[in-house]
């Protein structure tokens, strides 16, 4: 079994301010892991994902996450926020290899104070 | 860019009447999700199939749901009769087998079961 947690249903920063979107990931097999982002009244992008290789991907919009197998953690960062990146974002793990069922995490709701 | 397509995108119905919500995948992938999405559930992953074959519907209430995909380039979710616990927006979500980079997710259809 696999799930996420991401810790803060809501996060609020300042523009230009570091964001960090904390998740943490349970899974009995090695993991692929992915942050996805929902706008509102759309569907979910994807933002970025590990899977195997280089902890640290890099996403769109200057996003960028890392994977610590000793945290079972993979927070997602931006440097400095924008306006534009006030959004829900969602976390999601699967099992490794070609199709797994992806679960996602309850989402975080990113709010970009000007 | 490639898109998942669903219809409609907003769908108000009467208790007790059939929904069929569609989602058109992105040509050439053969793994097919449908998530519902509500405030309190957050996404909850309804089935998949690979190939048009249903590996998984444990997800949705058997007595009033049914997912199908007719041909490749069609899935199809039905809901008969509908309730207003149904009320949600439901997301259908294509990729490919051979790589779990991450899936495309289609806009969504908002239902409202009044």
């Amino acid at each position: 079994a696999q799930s996420v947690t991401q810790l803060g249903s809501h996060v609020s920063v300042s523009e230009g301010a570091l964001v960090l979107l904390r998740c943490n990931y349970s899974s009995s097999v090695p993991p692929y892991l992915f942050w996805y982002v929902q706008y509102p009244n759309q569907g979910l992008q994807l933002l970025l994902k590990y899977t195997t290789g280089a902890t640290l991907v890099k996403g769109i919009n200057g996003f960028e996450a890392e994977f610590k197998k000793s945290e079972t953690s993979f927070h997602l960062t931006k440097p400095s926020a924008h306006m534009s990146d006030a959004a829900e974002y969602f976390c999601a793990v699967s099992g490794q290899g070609g199709y797994q069922k992806v679960t996602f995490g309850t989402g975080t709701k990113l709010q970009v104070i000007p | 860019d490639a898109r998942v397509t669903q219809t409609p995108r907003d769908k108000v119905t009467e208790m007790g009447q059939e929904v069929t919500m569609r989602c058109q995948p992105i040509l050439g992938h053969n793994t097919v999700f449908w998530y519902r999405q509500t405030m309190k559930q957050g996404l909850e992953l309804l089935a998949y199939f690979r190939n048009r074959a249903p590996l998984d519907d444990s997800g949705m209430p058997k007595d009033r749901f049914s997912a199908e995909m007719p041909d490749a380039t069609l899935a199809t979710l039905k809901i008969q009769p509908s309730e207003p616990r149904d009320s949600a927006v439901y997301f259908c979500a294509s990729g490919r087998t051979e790589s779990n980079y991450g899936y495309t997710f289609g806009s969504g259809t908002r239902l409202t079961v009044v």
